[in-house]
């Protein structure tokens, strides 16, 4: 398995909703990263889990909660989000979190729409 | 070009014919640069990379060039097919340091 699966594809919540975005791979990556990805713009990171712990939080409001239960999984917990958060979700992981960008595995993303 | 507010600069080509799409770079620290393809409802994709002390190189189709001392990249596509429409990113990283992406370039390829 080569692959990172991030679910649901799509996602529209409201501002008082919480709401998970999950991303899986099961390459044995021990570097794992949240990527926001607004219209017409590069992705920029969010997050970075490094051996199941937090090591870069890129200054993330805290409407945004990562976790990571295992070495396979990696979760998105939002809370009170704004209609500005409305992006798509990228989840990647790399074998270890020195990895070159040629050892990155990108998932194809959550749509997520907040009205 | 540099893209402004929610334009992407766009490179409109004919099948067939040879796509060269530019970036610029800021950090002179930088030693590995990477191109990435990324299609409509999907994630980035590799399709090549270089390291500073090189550059050229070539894959299949795709030749990457690094000009260091303007700072400058790009992502050359010989023979252009409709399949190769996409928004294109460099990006970077060095030493362990995360990756960091640049403005994208928006590739149409019209049959």
């Amino acid at each position: 398995d080569t692959e990172v699966t991030q679910t649901p594809k799509h996602l529209v919540m409201g501002m008082t909703n919480k709401k998970s975005l999950k991303c899986e791979q099961h390459m044995g990556h021990r570097a794992m990263y949240w990527y926001k990805q607004k219209a017409k713009k590069p992705p920029e990171l969010m997050f970075v889990y490094s051996y199941e712990k937090l090591s870069i939080n890129e200054s993330v409001p805290s409407r945004f909660s990562p976790e990571c239960p295992n070495s396979s999984l990696l979760n998105l917990h939002l809370h009170a989000l704004q209609p500005e958060d409305s992006a798509l979700y990228l989840c990647a992981s790399s074998q270890d979190p020195g990895a070159r960008g040629n050892g990155y595995t990108f998932g194809s993303g959550t749509r997520l729409t907040v009205v | 070009g540099e893209s402004v507010g929610l334009h992407l600069p766009t490179l409109s080509v004919q099948e067939g014919d040879n796509s060269i799409i530019n970036c610029a770079y800021s950090n002179s620290a930088s030693d590995y640069f990477i191109w990435y393809k990324q299609e409509s409802g999907k994630g980035p994709q590799f399709i090549i990379d270089i390291r500073s002390n090189m550059d050229k190189r070539q894959g299949q189709r795709v030749t990457v060039l690094l000009n260091k001392t303007v700072k400058h990249l790009s992502l050359q596509i010989a023979a252009t097919q409709p399949g190769d429409s996409a928004v294109y990113f460099c990006a970077e990283n060095s030493g362990y340091s995360t990756l960091t992406f640049g403005k994208g370039t928006m590739l149409l390829v019209s049959p």
